[in-house]
């Protein structure tokens, strides 16, 4: 099956400072994809779309120049958090998507705890 | 714009007895229906679907899920519930089509505890 995955799986960054996260699709292509973050005991909310070769679309509220998306290949996304917080301490999770089958489908990665000091 | 709602915040069962989940959803067109769990500091895994067919869905580790269009549900079920079930649920929705930017969007999630 598809599948996604994300590097770093944890990772602590003290204030002030950016990490960056990646997200790749193994297997297959991703036209899109999705950036989800996720606070503790609650649902996931999605950040932002992304396109390959074009500009990321964002949710409302979240800021495009903190939150940088990069989509440069059919394979590869990242999310890199600017100026890191402690408010921005989260469950990020991306997910992957492709025309298979004659439907879309989303394939979702593991997920990446930032923690931010 | 589509939105999905989980109404229990905890669902509490105790094994071998029938478990159910529920879950509502509201889009403009025809929706696609995703259940996942998440277990603690772990991604997401996927359960089942529901894109067009039969209203009963048969998913991942004995789940199942009953498509109800009248009453725009997606109930999440289980016959008999194990102790390893115990995870957060999530339900959630995406809206009918091949666009690349149909965007899926999670309910709020349901804590399921299975007591032995």
């Amino acid at each position: 099956g598809a599948v996604v995955s994300q590097h770093p799986s944890r990772v602590i960054c003290k204030s002030g400072t950016s990490v960056k996260i990646e997200c790749r699709s193994l297997d297959f292509q991703a036209t899109t994809m999705f950036w989800y973050r996720q606070f503790p005991k609650q649902s996931l909310m999605l950040m932002a779309t992304s396109n390959e070769g074009s500009k990321a679309t964002y949710e409302q509220g979240v800021e495009k120049d903190k939150f940088l998306i990069n989509h440069a290949s059919l394979t590869l996304s990242t999310l890199t958090v600017t100026s890191a917080h402690p408010e921005d301490s989260s469950f990020y999770i991306c997910s992957a998507g492709a025309l298979g089958g004659g439907a879309y489908e989303q394939y979702f990665g593991p997920g990446t705890r930032l923690t931010v000091t | 714009a589509q939105s999905v709602a989980q109404p229990e915040d905890q669902v509490n069962v105790a094994e071998g007895n029938p478990l159910t989940v529920k879950c509502t959803y509201s889009v403009s067109g025809n929706p696609y229906l995703f259940w996942y769990v998440q277990y603690p500091n772990r991604g997401l895994q996927f359960l089942l679907k529901y894109i067009t067919g039969d209203n009963l869905v048969k998913g991942s580790y004995g789940f199942e899920a009953e498509f109800n269009k009248s009453q725009t549900s997606f109930h999440l079920k289980k016959p008999s519930a194990l102790v390893s079930d115990s995870a957060l649920y999530f339900c959630a929705v995406r809206e009918e089509g091949y666009s690349s930017a149909s965007k899926i969007i999670f309910g709020s999630g349901t804590r399921l505890s299975i007591r032995p």
